[in-house]
């Protein structure tokens, strides 16, 4: 299995509802980054949590970090229509130099209105 | 954060002719990489673009197959070479200003072999 992996790998809700997503790693990490990607386009950061961290929050987002368990959740609040993407868990390993990020295979989360 | 930019945004090429895609920051940073995103698919590293040296690259990936350039600590690029229906992905660089940083990405530039 790879680096980071994730579930569910989709996730269907209605909006207003609050959407949970897991990632799940297998090597020591100095951080964990989350990004969310529209209909194939960029990818746009969200939050990076170090591996000192356990939860860091930022608008409607939560992430936590549980470094024992090698394994990350990302909690979107109240969701929106608009949230409607694919998300993506992505770790920077302590073994690998160069900050080279090892990306999960991504959530494809849908808000219905 | 950091402003990307990519030329082009996409292309439809024909098989055994090479693309080279840029990438370009508005302002100066230490590392560069290359991602590469196959339809439906996750991303997969392809190499670190080294200012000053060649790229250091990722396992099943190769220089001659994707020669990357990197000639100043703003600009960047990746050449997918000798194109096959397979290469069809979405390419991505992404920018670090230091290690450990957040990593911020392009907007990608969409290839179409035919």
């Amino acid at each position: 299995s790879q680096q980071g992996e994730e579930d569910p790998q989709a996730l269907s809700i209605q909006e207003g509802e609050n959407a949970t997503m897991n990632c799940s790693y297998k090597t020591s990490i100095n951080n964990l980054q989350w990004y969310r990607q529209n209909s194939g386009r960029g990818l746009v950061h969200l939050i990076l949590i170090r591996s000192n961290e356990r939860e860091k929050h930022s608008g409607r987002l939560r992430v936590t970090l549980d470094t024992s368990k090698k394994s990350s959740s990302l909690l979107i609040t109240a969701s929106r229509a608009a949230d409607t993407a694919s998300y993506f868990c992505a770790t920077d390993a302590m073994e690998t130099s160069g900050s080279r990020l090892t990306f999960g295979e991504g959530t494809q989360l849908t808000v219905n209105p | 954060s950091a402003v990307i930019s990519q030329k082009p945004s996409r292309d439809i090429c024909q098989r055994g002719t090479s693309l080279t895609i840029q990438c370009q920051v508005d302002s100066q940073v230490t590392m560069m990489f290359w991602y590469r995103q196959q339809p439906g698919q996750s991303l997969t590293l392809i190499a670190t673009a080294n200012q000053g040296s060649e790229a250091t690259y990722e396992s099943g990936f190769v220089i001659d197959k994707f020669p990357i350039s990197r000639p100043n600590l703003t600009f960047s690029t990746l050449t997918v070479s000798n194109m096959s229906p397979e290469d069809s992905s979405i390419y991505l660089c992404s920018v670090l200003r230091g290690v450990g940083d957040t990593q911020y990405f392009g907007p990608g530039t969409r290839l179409t072999v035919l």
